[in-house]
């Protein structure tokens, strides 16, 4: 099993370019996540999706969507990038929505920088 | 609402050195109560859980008790190493109208030889 699995790893772009961040796991885990990593900050939850099909806002929704594009695979797209979203991204799952002692799975992460 | 609170790092040990990483949380509900570990370049991955007042999670000489009366989940162990040194966050999940886990801000350790 690879896990979870994130591309790409590193990633440059330009203010108001546009971006897809790709997320996959092989764990057949029903909900997935998508925070960013701020130094001093600590994880701060963007979006997740409980079960595939749905997603919802986390702490920090604005300048970002996503998709839940099948059980595996949740994608998650700057439509228009500023410098304020140069961050780490990270992908997260979890065997099931609703479990009290679940263990967060995470990706490697995505190291954006906007210019 | 929901936090989780660490102490600020970094924490800088010499090997075979005791660490307590300090956590407290906010003690609406019944969460469960989590460390996660974080070394260099890497995604975050579970270092041990408490899911009840009492519990104690361990892992790798890793320990955390759940401590309900003092509202803290304090990371501790016996004799750092090297390889120890990495980012720690401590974290809780619980039902508030929906399960999403809070994280601490992390405390970076650093151990030296």
């Amino acid at each position: 099993n690879a896990g979870v699995t994130q591309t790409p790893k590193f990633q440059v772009l330009k203010t108001g370019q546009s971006m897809t961040l790709q997320c996959a796991q092989d764990m057949n885990h029903n909900s997935m996540y998508w925070y960013r990593q701020d130094p001093g900050m600590g994880l701060r939850l963007i979006y997740y999706s409980a079960s595939e099909g749905t997603t919802d806002k986390g702490e920090v929704p604005n300048g970002y969507n996503v998709s839940r594009l099948n059980k595996r695979e949740f994608s998650l797209r700057l439509e228009s990038a500023a410098p304020s979203q140069t961050s780490v991204y990270f992908c997260a799952s979890t065997r099931e929505w609703g479990g009290p002692t679940d263990t967060q799975y995470f990706g490697p992460g995505t190291r954006l920088t906007v210019l | 609402g929901n936090s989780v609170t660490q102490m600020e790092g970094p924490v800088t040990l010499s090997e075979e050195a005791f660490l307590t990483i300090n956590c407290t949380y906010t003690a609406t509900g019944y969460p469960s109560l989590f460390w996660y570990v974080q070394y260099p370049g890497e995604g975050l991955q579970l270092l041990l859980k408490a899911t009840k007042a009492d519990d104690k999670g361990s892992n790798k000489g890793f320990e955390a008790t759940y401590r309900k009366e003092t509202t803290s989940f304090h990371l501790e162990k016996g004799s750092v190493q090297v390889s120890d040194s990495a980012v720690y966050f401590c974290a809780r999940l619980s039902y508030e109208g929906s399960y999403i886990p809070t994280f601490g801000r992390g405390t970076s350790l650093i151990v030296h030889p």
